[in-house]
């Protein structure tokens, strides 16, 4: 089985200034790594994933991840946040190998403050 | 629109009353997905269906959840007896086969339920 551990529940950060979101997994297998945005009164979707390759992994706005096994970490950064980037976070992971759904962490709700 | 729609969004129901939400998939996504989150927490999965079939069902909360994809398109959960415990946003989501867990999973906007 897979878990998936969000250690910080919110995160107030000022305008421009940088920000890590932390994610840590726990899995017996090999797995694939994500990261899901729900900004207010909106669906989830996709901002990143990790598959294979370069464990360095970057979204179309400015976000990116860096896949660490030793760790077993995904965490998530921006170095220079916007009002715009003010949602909810979530990392999740499916092991590679099945059809086991994607299991996410708690999440982490960025507040970016002006 | 030709994403994941949910309906209704929101439901205000009494203790002990039976509750149907509804899901239509991206059509050309044969795997069906749906999610319960809770205030301050990620979503748990419940079930998915691969076209019309149940694959699996074991993490649904009880007996009085079920959900149903008839003609392998749009998906039903219904709740019976319905307890303020299952008040919550039900999420649904889909993919195509295709990449197997490497898919992304489109989410619907949700259907949150009172239950008083």
């Amino acid at each position: 089985a897979q878990s998936v551990t969000q250690l910080d529940s919110q995160v107030p950060v000022f305008e421009e200034a940088p920000v890590e979101l932390r994610c840590n997994y726990s899995s017996s297998v090999s797995v694939y790594l994500f990261w899901y945005v729900q900004y207010p009164n909106q669906g989830l979707q996709l901002l990143l994933k990790y598959l294979s390759g370069s464990t360095l992994v970057e979204s179309i706005n400015g976000f990116e991840a860096e896949f660490n096994k030793s760790q077993t970490s995904f965490h998530l950064r921006k170095p220079s946040v916007h009002i715009s980037d003010t949602a909810e976070y979530f990392c999740a992971v499916s092991p590679r190998v099945g059809n086991t759904p994607l299991v996410f962490g708690k999440g982490t709700r960025l507040s970016v403050i002006a | 629109d030709t994403g994941v729609s949910q309906d209704p969004r929101h439901k205000i129901t009494k203790r002990g009353q039976n509750v149907t939400f509804r899901c239509d998939p991206i059509s050309e996504h044969n795997r069906l997905y749906w999610y319960r989150q809770t205030l301050g927490q990620g979503p748990e999965f419940l079930t998915y269906f691969q076209n019309e079939a149940q694959l699996e069902k074991s993490r649904l909360l009880s007996d009085r959840f079920s959900a149903e994809r008839p003609k392998g398109s749009f998906s039903t959960l219904e709740i019976q007896r319905t307890e303020q415990g299952d008040s919550a946003m039900y999420l649904c989501a889909s993919r195509t086969r295709q990449g197997s867990n490497t898919g992304e999973l489109f989410f619907g906007e949700g259907s949150r339920l009172t239950v008083l």
